[in-house]
């Protein structure tokens, strides 16, 4: 177990919609980070926060969009929802922002959009 | 773009055998080298990581090699057992920043 808690497990929702993916990270980690795995893409590294603050952007869409809350849980909210969103949703965290703090990630939110 | 590619998408292996999962990079600012593994129905973790100051690291079964001059670096398992059949991620970033993936690799040890 990676210390790394994301719910829901699974969510189905229709397309147009709007949806939130919650994170709580590993005590005491204070980065944490959203990837999207789909299977011809891989692991898409989508947004990093560190302390609450927002560090990196990757490949996320517009309508997408995160935030860090001062307990350090993370929320990613991804609305107008295409058929094309649907992937596993990782988060993953680490203490700080250095080559010796591994990322541990959660074991994902799989989205459907339907 | 992808800025890690790796080879091959699939490979089987019979038990006892050798693994070899082979990536390349583009971004000499890259400094970072680590291996994921993942189960179905889990999410990615760690496996051993390298940094390009050395040109091997071995942790057990699982060896890494590295190639700075060729901006390629791999995974070796030896003695591959069924209970390594998993997807192995190989990854690469600047310290302190996201990793950046492979594709991935489906590795299916055979009794």
């Amino acid at each position: 177990d990676s210390g790394v808690t994301q719910t829901p497990k699974h969510l189905i929702t229709a397309t147009g919609q709007r949806v939130t993916l919650r994170c709580s990270p590993r005590s005491g980690d204070l980065s944490v980070y959203w990837y999207q795995q789909s299977l011809d893409q891989g692991l898409q590294f989508l947004i990093q926060y560190y302390n609450g603050e927002e560090r990196a952007k990757g490949n996320i869409l517009e309508r997408f969009s995160a935030q860090q809350f001062p307990d350090l849980h993370s929320e990613l909210n991804l609305s107008s929802l295409e058929l094309g969103d649907s992937a596993l949703y990782f988060c993953a965290s680490s203490l700080r922002v250095a080559y010796n703090s591994p990322l541990h990630f959660g074991n994902g939110t799989r989205l459907t959009v339907t | 773009q992808q800025q890690v590619k790796q080879s091959p998408q699939s490979l089987i292996v019979q038990k006892g055998g050798i693994s070899i999962i082979n990536c390349a990079y583009e971004n000499t600012a890259f400094d970072y080298f680590p291996w994921y593994q993942q189960f179905p129905g889990k999410g990615p973790a760690l496996l051993i990581a390298i940094r390009p100051d050395v040109s091997e690291k071995k942790e057990g079964r699982f060896t890494i090699s590295f190639n700075k001059s060729a901006k390629q670096f791999s995974l070796h398992i030896m003695d591959s057992q069924p209970g390594d059949s998993a997807t192995y991620f190989c990854a690469a970033s600047r310290s302190g920043y996201a990793l950046n993936f492979g594709k991935g690799t489906s590795l299916l040890v055979t009794p």
